[in-house]
């Protein structure tokens, strides 16, 4: 159980498109889903955190509007990184929390490699 | 501010030895930590979560240990194996949301 799938699980696009990255809970209801950076070497960035139905709550430096984030349903959120340059290179990984439990177990799904040419 | 140190950027050990991993926090006073492994690639999986009322906690191979004083965790994996080769992170909760911030991690290599 407590799987989540993200989708595409790599994509490569140029300079100055939008790109969709889609992240969804398998098999449970998640009370809130969380989108995560990271880069080569280094540890997961939180960038946002958002509710089923509500606007995403946005870690400081990171631009609301550049990383468009809409959470429809209680399985599905999803991220879209609008004009995309080649800084927006990365490994963006999103992950659930169970909506029936106490603790913050995070159940992450398995990222997008983005490549902005 | 709070802030999360992974005592090793990377470790390497002999197949069957015991490897002990390090997480010291400071600025925080964590209800609990949480320890995931990340392979290349791949999204974090969850391994154990220690509250801090628990010194340790125990799952096949893994144990966790959890100092509030010292202000420390350590993760272990007795037995280890080449499978276990991987990225071993620490997280612990922030914000109010069920935030949770992560170590940088420690790469741990067993060799054969």
């Amino acid at each position: 159980g407590a799987v989540v799938s993200q989708h595409p699980s790599w994509v490569i696009c140029k300079s100055g498109t939008s790109v969709k990255i889609e992240c969804r809970s398998l098999d449970f209801q998640a009370t809130t889903m969380f989108w995560y950076r990271q880069f080569p070497k280094q540890s997961l960035m939180l960038m946002a955190t958002s509710n089923e139905g509500s606007k995403a709550t946005y870690e400081q430096g990171v631009e609301k509007d550049k990383f468009l984030i809409n959470h429809a349903s209680l399985t599905l959120s999803t991220l879209t990184v609008t004009s995309a340059h080649p800084e927006d290179s990365s490994f963006y990984i999103c992950s659930a929390s169970m909506r029936s439990t106490s603790t913050d177990t995070q159940y992450f799904g398995p990222g997008t490699r983005l490549t902005v040419l | 501010s709070q802030k999360i140190e992974q005592n090793s950027e990377a470790l390497n050990i002999q197949e069957g030895k015991t490897a002990t991993l390090t997480c010291n926090y400071t600025n925080y006073s964590p209800a609990y930590l949480q320890w995931y492994r990340q392979d290349p690639g791949r999204g974090p999986v969850f391994l154990l979560l220690i509250r801090e009322n628990e010194k340790e906690k125990r799952k096949e191979r893994l144990k966790v240990t959890f100092d509030t004083t010292l202000k420390q965790s350590l993760f272990h994996i007795t037995a280890s194996q080449p499978a276990d080769s991987a990225t071993y992170l620490c997280a612990l909760p922030s914000g109010s949301a069920r935030q949770l911030t992560f170590g940088s991690g420690t790469q741990l290599t067993v060799l054969p």
